[in-house]
């Protein structure tokens, strides 16, 4: 059972680079979500998806793009890195048929920003 | 507006001592409620949620969090904690209905420390 998958898991990037982030899920999920983590501010939604064509901005969309070509690929985007987007990210999906489902995340992708 | 708080941002305990860590959620609908944990350097995994009926929910590990409607709480605990509970807490909220749906809304964590 893969679940969630996140490559790459880490990276280091000079300020100014770019680079995408790929999550994969093999569980036919409509909704996938990528989350930033940073010390003290628990998980803050930065773009979701609730469909293959569709994406949608969250809390801090800023400095991110997002695509959602196929079903269960997610891509984040990172045109030109900062170091304020140090940090790490989480995917996340799930199947809202019934109402309240949870979300399942992948293991995070670290990424610093020199 | 919808928000979470955890009380606690850290909390030792020694081991085999009960435990309590605090969520407060504040929304004028419905909600689902989550508790999900993450080990050091892994992602989140679910550790217990409230969807309706029952207000006491039992989880994995030994955990258990109690609906309170009237206080707008849903704090989770653990009658005798392990070592191997060292980790970080989050409590989450989602709606089941608007624009909103299916997007969870986390508190910002509690690390939980368990001493030997």
């Amino acid at each position: 059972n893969a679940g969630v998958t996140q490559t790459p898991k880490f990276r280091v990037l000079k300020t100014g680079q770019s680079m995408t982030l790929l999550c994969a899920q093999d569980m036919n999920h409509e909704y996938m979500y990528w989350y930033r983590q940073d010390p003290g501010m628990g998980l803050r939604l930065i773009h979701y998806s609730v469909g293959e064509g569709t994406t949608a901005k969250g809390e801090v969309p800023d400095g991110y793009n997002v695509s959602r070509l196929k079903k269960q690929n997610f891509l984040l985007g990172l045109e030109s890195a900062a170091p304020s987007q140090t940090s790490v990210y989480f995917c996340a999906s799930t199947d809202l048929s019934g109402g309240g489902q949870p979300q399942h995340f992948g293991d995070g992708t670290r990424l610093s920003i020199l | 507006a919808q928000s979470v708080t955890q009380l606690d941002s850290q909390v030792p305990v020694f081991e085999e001592a009960p435990v309590e860590l605090r969520c407060n959620y504040s929304s004028s609908v419905s909600v689902y409620l989550f508790w999900y944990v993450q080990y050091p350097n892994q992602g989140l995994q679910l550790l217990l949620k409230y969807l309706s009926g029952s207000t006491l929910v039992k989880g994995i590990n030994g955990f258990e969090a109690e609906f309170n409607k009237s206080q707008t709480s849903f704090h989770l605990r653990k009658p005798s904690v392990h070592i191997s509970d060292t980790a970080e807490y989050f409590c989450a909220v989602s709606f089941d209905r608007g624009s909103t749906l299916g997007r969870l809304y986390f508190g910002r964590g509690t690390q939980l420390t368990v001493w030997p």
